[in-house]
């Protein structure tokens, strides 16, 4: 079965100082995507990637930094966290013509 | 640009009745289609997926979709409905073909099945 493992699952962090959240797929995908979880806006897409050492912004990029340094690998990166940052954060992969397939999800406090 | 929309925040139903979950979608060309459920909680799971061809999807726990191109639907349906359905579902689109790998969710419809 695809796993896609985010790290951490929880963390507290605060404001102004620096995150990154972490995601490692053994799926063999192509396509790995960082989306962030608010109540009442569902999923907004941050940032995405289709191969290492590529990425590109989604809908909502500003505040957030992604790096792909791997096929396997795909890090979110808050450099100045702020309050309107926490959220629960969703890692996904997917391969060319598979559905995507989601970490369980990070949650992250900003205060 | 593409855009997804769940017009149905929440939606109460009781065991046994059909459910029928909306979406509809805005995109210039064919899309690629999915239904994804999130129980509490929890994260998100597959159903089922449009790619091309016949128009009714049949996916995972009973669940299935018509795909209207007249009106850029992509309904979600199952009939009967039972408590453990009671969770969010969400709509995505992805574009069809190229390396656009980019995939829009909507906000999701919060379904309560009361037995």
């Amino acid at each position: 079965e695809a796993a896609v493992t985010q790290s951490p699952r929880s963390k507290v962090a605060v404001t102004g100082g620096k995150v990154t959240l972490s995601c490692h797929q053994t799926n063999n995908h192509d396509y790995m995507y960082w989306y962030r979880q608010d109540t009442g806006h569902g999923l907004r897409l941050i940032h995405y990637s289709y191969v290492a050492d590529s990425t590109e912004k989604g809908d909502i990029p500003d505040g957030y930094k992604a790096s792909r340094p791997s096929q396997e690998n795909f890090s979110l990166i808050l450099e100045l966290a702020s309050l309107s940052q926490t959220a629960v954060y969703f890692c996904a992969s997917r391969g060319w013509s598979t559905e995507v397939f989601f970490g369980k999800g990070t949650r992250l406090t900003v205060v | 640009a593409q855009s997804v929309d769940q017009p149905d925040a929440h939606v109460t139903l009781s065991e046994g009745a059909s459910l029928e979950l909306r979406c509809s979608y805005s995109y210039s060309a064919a899309p690629y289609l999915f239904w994804y459920v999130q129980y509490p909680g929890q994260s998100l799971q597959f159903l089922l997926k449009y790619i091309t061809g016949d128009t009714v999807v049949k996916g995972t726990k009973g669940f299935e979709a018509e795909f209207r191109k007249s009106n850029s639907s992509f309904n979600l349906k199952k009939s009967p409905a039972h408590w453990s359905d009671s969770a969010k579902y969400f709509c995505a689109l992805e574009p069809s073909g190229g390396s656009n790998a980019k995939l829009t969710f909507g906000k999701g419809t919060k379904l309560s099945v009361k037995s």
